[in-house]
């Protein structure tokens, strides 16, 4: 019973690497999210896919790109990485409007 | 004022003790209320899903909505040492532009043997 599930775990990057992170989900749900989590701020939405086909930016989204690749899985890309993208990225997917979201164990990103 | 207000703590209390978590919000748009557990190096697990005013038992947790003082609870009961954890309030609305769903910033809780 995987839920969702992220790769990698953990990485460490230097300043202007590119990375992508990966999230696939398992319980046929339409919605899928891209949050991070960073102390003293919560949780703040990157961006998200309300079904597949379709992207749009949440409240942080500079920096980011999306790509919700099938129903299954949705990548969040980092073109350029800064410091200030250190931080714990989640995942999280939902079957629709009125339902709560389900989180993946997350993404430990630092960049050095 | 921001959205949603969640009293980071840190909350310590000893075992068996009855513990008390509380959000306030301001929009009165919201419907749907929910708490989420977050053990650390842990992904949020969903506890609690409600979207009415009154109170939802599920074995020593009880959440509670009051809509009219925007208001909502979560009790945990006869608290162990394996409920040391994050609490996060959420809640969400749907409107013609989608859902909105907006989180606490989390309260830390202890519980010591």
């Amino acid at each position: 019973n995987a839920g969702v599930t992220q790769t990698p775990k953990f990485q460490v990057l230097k300043t202007g690497q590119s990375m992508t992170l990966q999230c696939a989900q398992d319980m046929n749900h339409n919605s899928m999210y891209w949050y991070r989590q960073d102390p003293g701020m919560g949780l703040r939405l990157i961006y998200y896919s309300a079904s597949e086909g379709t992207t749009d930016k949440g409240e942080v989204p500079n920096g980011y790109n999306v790509s919700r690749l099938n129903k299954r899985e949705f990548s969040l890309r980092l073109e350029s990485a800064a410091p200030s993208q250190t931080s714990v990225y989640f995942c999280a997917s939902k079957q629709q409007s009125n339902q709560p979201q389900h989180f993946g164990d997350g993404t430990r990103l630092s960049i050095l | 004022q921001k959205e949603v207000e969640q009293d980071p703590g840190p909350l310590s209390v000893p075992e068996g003790a009855i513990v008390s978590l509380n959000c306030t919000y301001s929009n009165s748009a919201f419907q749907y209320f929910m708490w989420y557990r977050q053990y650390s190096r842990k992904g949020p697990e969903l506890l609690m899903y409600t979207y009415s005013s009154g109170n939802k038992e599920d074995g020593r947790f009880t959440a509670q909505v009051d809509k009219s003082s925007k208001y909502i609870s979560l009790f945990i009961r006869d608290s162990q040492p394996s409920d040391s954890a994050t609490y996060l309030c959420a809640m969400s609305y749907v409107n013609q532009a989608g859902t909105a769903l907006i989180f606490g910033k989390g309260t830390t809780l202890s519980v010591s043997s």
